[in-house]
């Protein structure tokens, strides 16, 4: 079985500056992962996504993670914070071509401070 | 194009009673996903359906949880007597996964807000 923890589960920063959101995975079989972003009264949305290859991607809205095999991590991060960022956060992993079910973290509420 | 369309946007029913949630995934998706929100559980898979394969009820909760797609499109999630664990956020999801070519990419719809009385 797959599981995702997210450290913190509230997260402020100051407008322009980093933002660094923590996703660490457990699977016993190579993971596909996911960040989606979810603003209030709405759906998920996808930010990022690693499946194969390049184990840095960029995603929407000038994020960016990195796949870390070696710590099992999938960090989520964006250089300068804008008031529009401000939103919950969650990280996800599926490990199962053909039926790519979601394990979700427990996610982040990412606040931004003006 | 359209999106994911859930419906009802919000639902209230009494304790005991039968609910019925309703999901138009995205044309030509052939995945299907619905999935949980609540305060206690956080976000859960309940149910996926792929074609004509036979559905993954793995996440269901219990036996008064079921879900059908008719005809490769529209779904529909039933919850048999409800109770007050029962209310949640229930979000539905549709994705291109031809087995072979994937985009792993779920479109997720805005949600049915579901609250037990």
């Amino acid at each position: 079985a797959q599981s995702v923890t997210q450290l913190g589960s509230h997260v402020s920063v100051s407008e322009g500056a980093l933002v660094l959101l923590r996703c660490n995975y457990s699977s016993s079989v190579p993971p596909y992962l996911f960040w989606y972003v979810q603003y209030p009264n709405q759906g998920l949305q996808l930010l990022l996504k690693y499946t194969t290859g390049a184990t840095l991607v960029k995603g929407i809205n000038g994020f960016e993670a990195e796949f870390k095999k070696s710590e099992t991590s999938f960090h989520l991060t964006k250089p300068s914070a804008h008031m529009s960022d401000a939103a919950e956060y969650f990280c996800a992993v599926s490990v199962s071509f053909g039926n790519e079910k979601l394990t979700f973290g427990t996610g982040t509420r990412l606040t931004i401070i003006p | 194009g359209a999106g994911v369309s859930q419906s009802p946007s919000n639902k209230v029913t009494e304790k005991g009673k039968d609910v019925e949630l309703r999901c138009d995934p995205i044309s030509g998706h052939t995945a299907l996903y619905w999935y949980r929100q609540s305060l206690g559980q956080g976000l859960e898979f309940l149910i996926y359906f792929q074609g004509n394969s036979a559905p993954d009820k793995s996440g269901l909760p219990s036996d008064r949880f079921s879900a059908e797609r008719t005809g490769g499109s529209v779904s529909t999630l039933t919850i048999q007597r409800t109770q007050q664990e029962d209310s949640a956020v229930y979000l539905c999801a549709s994705s291109l996964a031809i087995f072979g070519r994937s985009s792993y990419e779920q479109y997720f719809g805005p949600g049915t807000r579901l609250t037990v009385t």
